[in-house]
C-alpha cells in the first residue's frame, strides 16, 4: 500500500513570513496526526484529527499554527508568522485507529528551516 | 511531563554485537511503543507491547516492559551496520496520543 505522502520535503523561509504543509495519510486511515521534531529530539504532537474532527491539539501554539482536514482525507498544518524556534522537521502520521492505541505509519517530513 | 526517557543517549557497538536500550515514562500505560529513525526510511514502527504482556519478541527484536517501574528495554541482537539508527519509546499515557522519549542513537560499526 501506499505510505503517508508529505509535500514540501524542504522549505527556507524567512522570520515572519507564512508556511503551509501538506499530507495524504494511507487510505482508510481515519486518525491523522501533525508531529514537530525539532533536531535532537523526540516527535511532539501538535493536533490529532480522527476523520475531519479534531481529537486534540492542546500542544498547537494557536496563535500562530493552524490545521484542516477537509473532507476527512487530506491536511494542511499553516504557520503564520513564521519565527526562528519554528525551524523543525514537521511529520504526518496515519492509523486505524485512534492515538496511542495502535501502530502509527509516518512520512518523510517537511525540513523547515526559518531565518 | 509524559514524555519517556531513553538510555543511553548515545550507544556504539560493533557489527554482530547486541544492543540494549531502555525506556523510562512516568505514568500509567495501556501500552508502549518502540519506533526506529533514521535518513533513509524515516520513522518506523518497530514492536507495540500492551500493559498486561512482559516480553514480546519480532525477529531480531525483543521487547520488555515492567509496569511496576515503570521501564522497558529494547534488545537487538545480532546488530548490522542498517540497524544504525535513532530509536524511540513512545507511551499512550492512558490518554488518546502518543508521547514520545528523547530517542537513542544508535551507531553499528561494520
Amino acid at each position: 500500500e501506499a505510505g503517508v505522502a508529505q509535500s514540501p520535503r524542504y522549505k527556507i523561509i524567512e522570520k515572519r513570513q507564512s508556511v503551509a504543509f501538506w499530507c495524504n495519510p494511507i487510505s482508510g486511515h481515519a486518525t491523522l496526526y501533525w508531529y514537530q521534531q525539532i533536531l535532537g529530539q523526540g516527535p511532539k504532537l501538535l493536533i490529532q484529527f480522527q476523520n475531519n474532527g479534531v481529537v486534540d491539539d492542546s500542544q498547537l501554539p494557536k496563535d500562530r499554527f493552524s490545521a484542516e482536514r477537509l473532507k476527512g482525507v487530506d491536511s494542511t498544518l499553516k504557520i503564520q508568522p513564521a519565527k526562528l524556534e519554528d525551524s523543525a522537521v514537521y511529520l504526518c502520521a496515519s492509523s486505524l485507529t485512534g492515538g496511542g492505541f495502535g501502530e502509527q505509519y509516518f512520512g518523510p517530513g517537511t525540513r523547515l528551516t526559518v531565518t | 511531563s509524559q514524555q519517556g526517557e531513553e538510555d543511553p543517549q548515545a550507544l556504539s557497538i560493533q557489527e554482530g554485537e547486541n544492543a540494549t536500550m531502555n525506556c523510562s515514562y512516568k505514568t500509567s500505560i495501556n501500552n508502549l511503543q518502540w519506533y526506529r529513525q533514521n535518513s533513509g526510511r524515516g520513522l518506523v514502527h518497530l514492536i507495540l507491547i500492551r500493559s498486561n504482556e512482559r516480553e514480546k519478541h519480532s525477529g531480531r527484536l525483543r521487547v520488555t516492559l515492567d509496569t511496576s517501574k515503570k521501564s522497558s528495554s529494547l534488545l537487538i541482537t545480532a546488530s548490522r551496520a542498517a540497524d544504525t539508527a535513532s530509536y524511540f519509546c513512545a507511551t499512550d499515557g492512558g490518554a488518546n496520543n502518543l508521547f514520545f522519549g528523547t530517542g537513542t542513537r544508535l551507531t553499528v560499526i561494520p
